[in-house]
C-alpha cells in the first residue's frame, strides 16, 4: 500500500501563482520529509526538506507547510515561475531503517507564462 | 560535481532475456538504491545496499536480484526480463543516515 500519499497527479498554474502539493503520510516511525524536483530526461534531486519538529521551512520561494498531527505536509511554490514546470515529489525517511525514502506518485506541474 | 552515472540511458530487451542495469557513483558514498519509476506510482525501492557485499530488498524486489562487488558501483540485474518491469530505472547513492539521494538520470527499459 501506498505510505506517502499525494495530490493532485497533475497541476497548471498561471506565471506569478501559487503552487501548493499535498502529502500525507501513515507512519508516524518517519522522521525526515524531503521534496525531490525532477526535471524531463534527468533524475530527480533534492529541493527543500522539513523535520516533524518543525511546522513550516522556508527556503526562497518553497516552502514546507508540516502538520504533525494531521500526518500532512505540503509545498508551497510562491511567484511560480514556467522554469519551475517539473515533476515533484514528496518522500518520508523510515528513521530506524538507515534512511530509506518512500516516495509519493508525483506531481507533475506545469507554469503557463 | 558529484555524480552518479548509470551506463545505458535506453535499452530494448526481448522477454526472457537477462538484463543489467550499471550504476556507478563518484562521491565515495555507502548507500545505494536501485528505484523504479512508473506513471501515477511514483519512485519504488527495488532494492537497497548500506555496504561493499550488503544489500537488502525494498518494496518490489520479485524478479529483481543486485550485486555490489565495489563501494562505488551497484548493479540491477532481471535474471528473465518481463513485459511488466518496462519501466524507468533510477539508481541513487547517499551517505549514511541522510535524507539527501544523489540519481543518476535514470534508465529506460522497455522489455517486448
Amino acid at each position: 500500500q501506498q505510505q506517502v500519499k499525494q495530490s493532485p497527479q497533475s497541476l497548471i498554474v498561471q506565471k506569478g501563482g501559487i503552487s501548493i502539493i499535498n502529502c500525507a503520510y501513515e507512519n508516524t516511525a518517519f522522521d525526515y520529509f524531503p521534496w525531490y524536483q525532477q526535471f524531463p530526461g534527468k533524475g530527480p534531486a533534492l529541493l527543500i526538506a522539513i523535520r516533524p519538529d518543525v511546522s513550516e521551512k522556508k527556503e526562497g520561494r518553497f516552502t514546507i507547510s508540516f502538520n504533525k498531527s494531521a500526518k500532512q505536509f505540503s509545498l508551497h511554490i510562491m511567484d511560480s515561475q514556467p522554469g519551475d514546470s517539473a515533476t515533484y515529489f514528496c518522500a518520508a525517511r523510515r528513521g530506524n531503517q538507515g534512511g530509506k525514502l518512500i516516495f509519493g506518485q508525483g506531481t507533475e506541474l506545469s507554469v503557463k507564462p | 560535481d558529484v555524480k552518479v552515472t548509470q551506463s545505458s540511458r535506453y535499452l530494448v530487451k526481448r522477454t526472457g532475456e537477462k538484463v543489467f542495469l550499471e550504476c556507478v557513483q563518484d562521491m565515495d558514498h555507502e548507500n545505494m538504491f536501485w528505484y523504479r519509476q512508473d506513471p501515477g506510482l511514483g519512485l519504488r525501492l527495488i532494492y537497497f545496499s548500506y555496504d561493499v557485499k550488503m544489500k537488502e530488498k525494498g518494496d518490489i524486489p520479485e524478479g529483481y536480484s543486485v550485486s555490489r562487488e565495489k563501494k562505488e558501483r551497484f548493479s540491477l540485474i532481471l535474471e528473465s526480463a518481463s513485459t511488466n518491469q518496462t519501466s524507468m530505472y533510477l539508481c541513487a547513492s547517499s551517505r549514511p543516515n541522510t535524507g539527501e539521494l544523489f540519481f543518476g538520470e535514470g534508465s529506460r527499459l522497455t522489455v517486448l
